[in-house]
């Protein structure tokens, strides 16, 4: 069975620092890899997509990389800001029993101190 | 363009009752899906539709059904509902499946008693 983990579950820093978010993954035979973003009562937004051909994706001050060898992707944010407080969930994409399926972790929840 | 909604945003239920919960897109996406989020579980999928008029079973599909009579409506039914239920429930939708990005609703927030 396929199990997404990120670790810590949550984790505080000051205003500027560069920070990295784990995401751990069992069976390697996934399609792809997608990180979100969740404010508090709110939906889900997505930030990145990493096909399982792809090793990494950029958008702005995020970089998010795809090691499915190791069963790993990190997202990095460059010069954190308050605004970027917020739950960062990743998820997998994969066949079960002939279905596709979208895997989440349980999110690392982030706090931007200013 | 609102993107995903969902109707309504709380409710609270007494064991047995029964409701519907909506969800609709306006961005002409094939694919809709259900999802609970539950503290210390992550989401996890219920029901997906691939198109109008279908409907597949996700992960934890027991005791709910859901209808895709319009492509821009997919609705969550609960015919009898248990505490076990209770939990933030999200409608996402994407245009292609699983391979795309997914756009997501803000929440229902359900409670049984």
């Amino acid at each position: 069975k396929q199990e997404v983990t990120q670790i810590p579950a949550a984790l505080s820093v000051p205003e500027g620092e560069n920070l990295v978010l784990n995401c751990s993954f069992t069976d390697s035979a996934i399609y792809n890899l997608q990180w979100f973003r969740q404010d508090p009562g709110k939906g889900l937004t997505s930030l990145l997509l990493i096909q399982s051909s792809q090793r990494e994706q950029t958008s702005g001050r995020l970089n998010a990389s795809l090691d499915k060898s190791s069963g790993r992707s990190t997202l990095y944010i460059a010069a954190s800001q308050p605004g970027d407080s917020a739950t960062y969930l990743c998820a997998v994409r994969l066949m079960i029993q002939g279905a596709q399926k979208l895997v989440f972790g349980q999110g690392t929840r982030l706090t931007i101190n200013p | 363009n609102a993107g995903v909604t969902q109707t309504p945003k709380f409710r609270v239920l007494k064991t047995g009752q029964s409701m519907t919960l909506l969800c609709a897109q306006d961005m002409n996406h094939e694919y809709m899906y259900w999802y609970r989020q539950d503290p210390g579980m992550g989401l996890r999928l219920i029901h997906y539709s691939v198109g109008e008029g279908t409907t597949a079973k996700g992960e934890v599909p027991d005791g709910y059904n859901v209808s895709r009579l319009k492509k821009q409506n997919f609705l969550l039914g609960l015919e009898s509902a248990a505490p076990s239920q209770t939990s933030v429930y999200f409608c996402a939708s994407s245009y292609l499946g699983f391979q795309e990005t997914q756009y997501f609703g803000p929440g229902t927030r359900l409670l049984v008693l």
